[in-house]
């Protein structure tokens, strides 16, 4: 099976524009956990999705939200950039058939903001 | 876990020694524990887990120890090999669903 897949790869956008993230889970499975890793604050959950609707939530503004399709493709949106939001953006799946499942990471989203 | 920040710690070992890496953790309900190892450019790869109800787990050269006594959490390599060299992540779920909190991290480094 092919793996977790995010696009874009690497991205550069300005303070105060938004951006949209791409996830692909493993075929199959249904549940899409998206995590921020940065230097200072590691690997930080922001939300994960099941069968279209938000599961669980981290502690992170409003300004980062996602969805999920019918499909289990995952889009994560960041709105009025800030500098601090430069980070490696993960998307993880699971089959979502039980809590506690492996999750499975893509490559991730890097995202510079200036 | 508990985040370090920029310094990661490391561990440095030389090829074909064993590797003990330790994490611990602070939520006393978490009782589903991963190890993920993580490449320069990569996301997280999934090595080894454990459930609470156990405290020993053996995989293809890895074991993970867990003492719930005491909260932490353990990762033996077998026989160290360079391309084990990685950051390697603990991470723990308390049955809120798939949400995982990691720990800061150690830098794994196998001298030739």
């Amino acid at each position: 099976k092919a793996g977790v897949t995010q696009t874009p790869r690497y991205l550069i956008k300005t303070r105060g524009q938004q951006v949209t993230l791409s996830c692909s889970p493993i075929s199959g499975h249904r549940s899409v956990s998206w995590y921020q890793q940065t230097p200072g604050q590691g690997l930080q959950f922001l939300f994960e999705y099941f069968s279209e609707t938000q599961r669980n939530k981290g502690n992170f503004p409003g300004r980062f939200s996602g969805r999920q399709f019918s499909n289990s493709r995952s889009e994560m949106n960041v709105s009025t950039l800030e500098l601090g939001d430069s980070a490696l953006y993960l998307c993880a799946s699971s089959p979502g058939t039980a809590y506690q499942e492996t999750q499975y990471f893509g490559p991730g989203t890097r995202l510079l903001v200036l | 876990g508990e985040s370090v920040g920029l310094h990661l710690p490391t561990l440095s070992v030389q090829e074909g020694d064993n590797s003990i890496i330790n994490c611990a953790y602070s939520n006393s309900a978490s009782d589903y524990f991963i190890w993920y190892k993580q490449e320069s450019g990569k996301g997280p790869q999934f090595i080894i887990d454990i459930r609470s109800n156990m405290d020993k787990r053996q995989g293809q050269r890895v074991t993970v120890l867990l003492n719930k006594t005491v909260k932490h959490l353990s990762l033996q390599i077998a026989a160290t090999q360079p391309g084990d060299s990685a950051v390697y992540f603990c991470a723990e779920s308390d049955n809120a669903g798939n949400m995982l909190t990691f720990g800061g991290g150690t830098r794994l480094m196998v001298k030739p």
